[in-house]
């Protein structure tokens, strides 16, 4: 886990708020994914991107979710208007490189933002 | 529509025994694995991995067995101490893009 920064750590909404998800990934990373761990469940991909592209949002949902990894600075993951079911742990990772059996890269995580709904 | 399966949600294992953890795919097309472990309150830090053209991957006390015509994957992690005590989480890696497919988990707890 070490050098994957989110924060915060943990964040407290009410519906209809929006929420904010930083990232700062590894030192040298420039490819960095969300996944979503709800309770009882394993972590599932939302989307992956590198600096100013998504390339992979196929885990998002249609609505209210959105990500960007700008040039400077942080990955943001964004959430409007959440409602209680949005509620869980957002996990992001970084590489070097793509992850893919080719490259054998590794995917690095963070410790993670408990986003609680009220 | 779960892909990655692990069927037994935990696990309790006496200190110095070996302790098994299983996990089986649907997906013939998938060809990396890897297991995670992951203590409360952290991210998941990457374990062992094995390529499907392989069928046994070892590193130090932790051993993975691949058997691809049963879609099964197992890690072996002999002898088991406390600090081993976590949730282990096995993926497999889809395509090109670094999406990982978890599985929900196994929570090991290892007696001293």
């Amino acid at each position: 886990n070490a050098g994957v920064m989110q924060n915060p750590r943990h964040l407290v909404r009410r519906r209809g708020q929006e929420a904010r998800l930083r990232c700062s990934p590894m030192k040298g990373h420039s490819h960095v994914y969300w996944y979503r761990q709800l309770p009882e469940e394993g972590l599932k991909f939302m989307v992956y991107l590198q600096k100013e592209n998504i390339i992979d949002e196929s885990g998002m949902p249609k609505e209210r979710f959105s990500a960007e990894f700008p040039k400077e600075g942080p990955s943001i993951l964004r959430i409007q208007q959440v409602v209680r079911g949005d509620s869980a742990a957002y996990f992001c990772a970084s590489s070097a490189r793509t992850a893919t059996p080719a490259t054998n890269e590794k995917l690095f995580f963070g410790s993670g933002t408990q986003l609680s709904v009220l | 529509d779960q892909q990655v399966k692990q069927n037994s949600p935990s696990l309790s294992v006496q200190e110095g025994r070996i302790s098994i953890l299983n996990c089986d795919y649907t997906n013939s097309m998938f060809d990396y694995f890897l297991w995670y472990k992951k203590y409360p309150a952290e991210g998941p830090t990457f374990l062992i991995s094995i390529s499907s053209i392989k069928d046994k991957n070892e590193d130090g006390r932790f051993t993975v067995f691949l058997n691809k015509s049963a879609k099964h994957l197992s890690l072996h992690i002999v002898p088991s101490q406390p600090g081993d005590s976590a949730v282990y989480f096995c993926a497999a890696l889809r395509g090109s893009q670094g999406n990982l497919i978890f599985g929900k988990g196994t929570k090991l707890s290892v007696k001293p």
